[in-house]
């Protein structure tokens, strides 16, 4: 099935450091989302994204959906060891209601 | 509030048998989604309801899926005749309005 591309795949950080990726799509979306998953959990919604350029925050959380609305970014400052999981990018195509997730960017925090 | 909840939380299965998977969704929540994720992957849509009525059933792999939610709550989806590389986790998110959809903690089902 179709999956966005999200990059990195995985990160390894030092806590407080502030950590970026990306998502990017050859298709145009009317919405982005960005999700956190925990071993053994369900994704957690972290950040909605409804027009292009739009700029949302969320605590230290803070993601950006495109000009072109093929891409998304999501930037996390001074992370915490809580931080670690898997991060996805859902992106939602015009006309449709289903979610294309990217392939994930896997974060690790050390103290 | 309760969130999206599924059962059960982990399912075996002997090839060829049928499993049945629960979704209860948020109260009130209108849609509702199936999603498959393979390990390592993100989820992939499998089918969508708004109330009882199936709007999408693109992403269903096989005639031996099958989906419903007969009452416009809780759905069930089933899998016949299952074979190894059904083995995945399943979630299932409802939704309010048609963009922000809550995940529940997933079904991890092994087909042996």
């Amino acid at each position: 099935g179709q999956q966005l591309n999200q990059s990195p795949q995985s990160m390894f950080i030092q806590e407080g450091e502030d950590v970026s990726m990306n998502c990017t799509s050859s298709s145009i979306f009317n919405t982005w989302l960005w999700y956190k998953q925990d071993p053994g959990e369900g994704p957690v919604l972290l950040i909605a994204l409804y027009k292009a350029g739009e700029l949302t925050s969320n605590g230290r959380l803070t993601a950006q959906f495109g000009i072109t609305r093929k891409d998304s970014f999501l930037n996390i400052s001074a992370s915490i060891p809580s931080d670690v999981g898997i991060y996805f990018c859902a992106g939602q195509l015009p006309g449709t209601d289903k979610l294309i997730f990217g392939t994930g960017t896997r974060l690790q925090v050390f103290p | 509030g309760a969130g999206v909840s599924q059962s059960p939380r982990y399912k075996v299965a002997k090839r060829g048998q049928d499993v049945a998977l629960r979704c209860d969704p948020i109260s009130g929540h209108v849609s509702l989604f199936w999603y498959q994720q393979a390990l390592g992957q993100g989820p992939e849509f499998l089918t969508y309801f708004q109330n009882e009525a199936q709007l999408d059933k693109s992403g269903l792999p096989s005639d031996r899926f099958f989906a419903e939610r007969p009452e416009g709550s809780v759905s069930t989806l089933k899998i016949q005749r299952t074979q190894q590389e059904d083995s995945a986790v399943y979630l299932c998110a409802s939704s309010l309005d048609r963009d922000q959809q809550y995940f529940g903690p997933g079904t991890r089902l092994t087909v042996t």
